[in-house]
């Protein structure tokens, strides 16, 4: 079993839909989680961190809940600009040392 | 540009030759990490350096792969006798302390 584990999709999603994507993770000792964003054929790049109080950044809110070991992000009034893949990421220390990856959601918004 | 860079962008070498990819990250950075990412997985951590020390190596990380920073500085990595299971995009990484990773493009290795 993956420590990281998300549904691969792809979510095939209208513009201005609303879109959640979800990611469980198996080492409870896992202490910073993040998603990242990875347009196709280049590198990954921090979209945001996650809180346990939950956060926000525009469009996007990230919810991480330790009892059940779960992670979420919801993207609201999707855009064409949004299609990508979602990279779940887990570590086992604070901050960003050692990131461990989901295999990632594939996002694509269509006119 | 003063991102992470990686040399060569494509590699294609026939199953049992040697090959090197190069790593310069963000020049006050003093951690540098390799990853690899196969079709349709998340990329996997290979190793990490602080400064020029190798901290950590993962399993994944057989004996016909070996990385170095020998100055701080850039890094490379050699993988020796490649097998076609080796095809994979090598991510390069680095960091200043446990802060926030900037990844460069990547090296897309195909072995035939």
């Amino acid at each position: 079993r993956k420590e990281v584990e998300q549904d691969p999709g792809p979510f095939n999603v209208p513009e201005g839909a609303t879109v959640a994507f979800n990611c469980t993770y198996s080492n409870s000792a896992s202490q910073s989680f993040f998603w990242y964003r990875q347009d196709c054929r280049k590198e990954p790049k921090l979209l945001m961190s996650v809180y346990s109080s939950g956060n926000e950044d525009g469009r996007f809110t990230a919810q991480l809940n330790r009892a059940s070991q779960y992670i979420s992000l919801l993207i609201r009034d999707s855009k064409l600009s949004d299609s990508a893949t979602y990279l779940c990421v887990v570590t086992r220390s604070g901050g960003y040392n050692k990131l461990i990856f989901g295999a990632g959601t594939r996002l694509a918004v269509h006119p | 540009d003063t991102g992470v860079s990686q040399d060569p962008r494509h590699k294609i070498t026939k199953r049992g030759q040697n090959v090197t990819f190069r790593c310069d990250p963000i020049s006050e950075h003093n951690r540098l990490y390799w990853y690899r990412q196969t079709l349709g997985q998340g990329p996997e951590f290979l190793t990490y350096f602080q400064n020029e020390a190798q901290l950590e190596k993962s399993r994944l990380l057989s004996d016909r792969f070996s990385a170095e920073r020998p100055k701080g500085s850039f890094s490379t990595l050699e993988i020796q006798r490649t097998e076609q299971g080796d095809s994979a995009m090598y991510l390069c990484a680095s960091s200043l302390h446990n802060e926030k990773l900037f990844f460069g493009s990547g090296t897309q290795l195909s072995v035939l």
